[in-house]
């Protein structure tokens, strides 16, 4: 079954920094793009960030650009998002997905989300 | 960038109802539009990809139709399992966005 799993999430200050981390299984990580996308408590779903096949390309909303950087490590099937100066506005759920950007760019499947929660 | 508006954003329906919810572009996407499921504490879940094709595995009882700026996503028949809030998405330029969401509950 093709699975994706997060972790790395919790409760860090205002300013502080996490290292969110996607396990990958199933299938091949180096075909695909990958994204993380973020959901704060009660609201919609906002795209964060996707990276290319071979971490050649790597995309961010401009609310992260400067203080969010999407990584890979295919020889380990893993995805990574190093979050820096975090804001209360950064609280959310952080779901990693595949990416079809090759395609026609959906998202499939979705991990479980890891809480992210920045409050003092 | 592209700002996706749903409508509703939320409805009652009843089991067996034909639900529609729509999804606009603020400028014309071809047909770079998916739909997604998600219920309570759960990650979301794709339903429908480019508009229209029924992604491997959901029930043919969901469909999506349009392209341009004008979309929907149709349930023919509301089941019991199917009360959850309805996402779009837009492929077509980054940043891809999504829809405020539309949430089906029960009458």
């Amino acid at each position: 079954d093709v699975q994706l799993v997060e972790s790395g999430g919790g409760l860090v200050q205002p300013g502080g920094s996490l290292r969110l981390s996607c396990a990958a299984s199933g299938f091949t990580l180096s075909n695909y793009w990958m994204s993380w996308v973020r959901q704060a408590p009660g609201k919609g779903l906002e795209w964060v960030a996707n990276i290319k096949e071979d971490g050649t390309e790597k995309y961010y909303v401009d609310s992260v650009k400067g203080r969010f950087t999407i990584s890979r490590d295919n020889a380990k099937n893993s995805l990574f998002l190093q979050m820096n100066s975090l804001r209360a506005e950064d609280t959310a759920v952080y779901y990693c997905a595949r990416d079809f950007s090759d395609f026609w760019g959906w998202f499939d499947p979705w991990g479980q989300g890891t809480l992210v929660t920045v409050s003092s | 960038d592209i700002q996706m508006t749903q409508s509703p954003s939320s409805l009652s329906a009843s089991v067996g109802d034909r639900v529609t919810i729509t999804c606009r572009a603020s400028q014309s996407i071809n047909t770079y539009l998916n739909w997604y499921q998600q219920k309570p504490g759960k990650a979301p879940n794709l339903l429908i990809y480019a508009a229209s094709s029924l992604q491997s595995g959901v029930p043919s009882r969901f469909s999506g139709s349009g392209s341009g700026a004008d979309f929907t996503l149709t349930i023919s028949s509301l089941q019991p399992e199917d009360f959850a809030t309805y996402f779009c998405q837009q492929s077509y330029s980054t940043p891809v966005t999504f829809g405020q969401g539309t949430k089906v509950e029960i009458k």
